[in-house]
């Protein structure tokens, strides 16, 4: 049964600290993604890796940084947690190819900040 | 840029009706489209995808969508809904390679309500 797990499913941190969400596949997938999902707003791309130590910024990265130093592991760093990043954050992954193009996505970590 | 608009915030169905949950697009190049879904408090699963073919795909649950080139719809469908599709749906589209990658962009979502 191929998985993406993320390492919490709730958390809770204090503003201005340092918050790291960690998400691995199982999959052998070339790509990763985190998202945030905000009600009204959908799924918004964070960041996304292609390949290990590869990153592209997604539609919303400010405030965000990430790490893929191994192919299986795609970590979402929030250097200062502000209130404004209390979400719902979804990983995901999918092959390279055209072939099985579709994602899947971890149990999702709902971060609250306070 | 690429992008997927979900006209609908929310759509209501008698159980046994169809269902219709609408979906546009806009990207370069050939669309890579999925349907995904997620129930409370979980993360999205698998539906269906169009990638080449037949216009008409079929996938889980008894669902389908229509891909329609010259509309840039991708309308996700269901001949009799049943209340467990109560859920939140989502349209996506994969672009294609971007330095290498390949980004994945998704709609708004739509909630799907079937009542009795």
């Amino acid at each position: 049964d191929v998985k993406v797990t993320q390492s919490s499913r709730y958390l809770v941190k204090r503003t201005g600290e340092k918050v790291f969400l960690e998400c691995v596949q199982d999959m052998d997938h070339e790509n990763m993604f985190w998202y945030r999902q905000d009600p009204g707003l959908g799924l918004r791309l964070i960041y996304f890796s292609y390949d290990v130590k590869m990153k592209e910024k997604g539609d919303i990265p400010e405030g965000y940084s990430v790490s893929r130093e191994k192919k299986e592991r795609f970590s979402l760093i929030l250097e200062s947690a502000s209130t404004n990043q209390t979400s719902m954050y979804l990983c995901a992954s999918t092959r390279q190819g055209l072939s099985d193009t579709e994602a899947f996505f971890g149990q999702g970590t709902r971060l609250t900040v306070v | 840029a690429q992008s997927v608009a979900q006209p609908e915030d929310q759509v209501n169905v008698a159980e046994g009706n169809p269902l219709t949950v609408k979906c546009t697009y806009s990207v370069s190049g050939n669309p890579y489209l999925f349907w995904y879904v997620q129930y409370p408090n979980r993360g999205l699963q698998f539906l269906l995808k169009y990638i080449t073919g037949d216009n008409l795909v079929k996938g889980s649950y008894g669902f389908e969508a229509e891909f329609n080139k010259s509309q840039t719809s991708f309308h996700l469908k269901k001949p009799s809904a049943l209340v467990s599709d109560s859920a939140l749906y989502f349209c996506a589209v994969r672009g294609g390679l971007t330095g290498g990658g390949n980004k994945l962009t998704f709609g708004t979502g739509t909630q799907l309500k079937v009542e009795l």
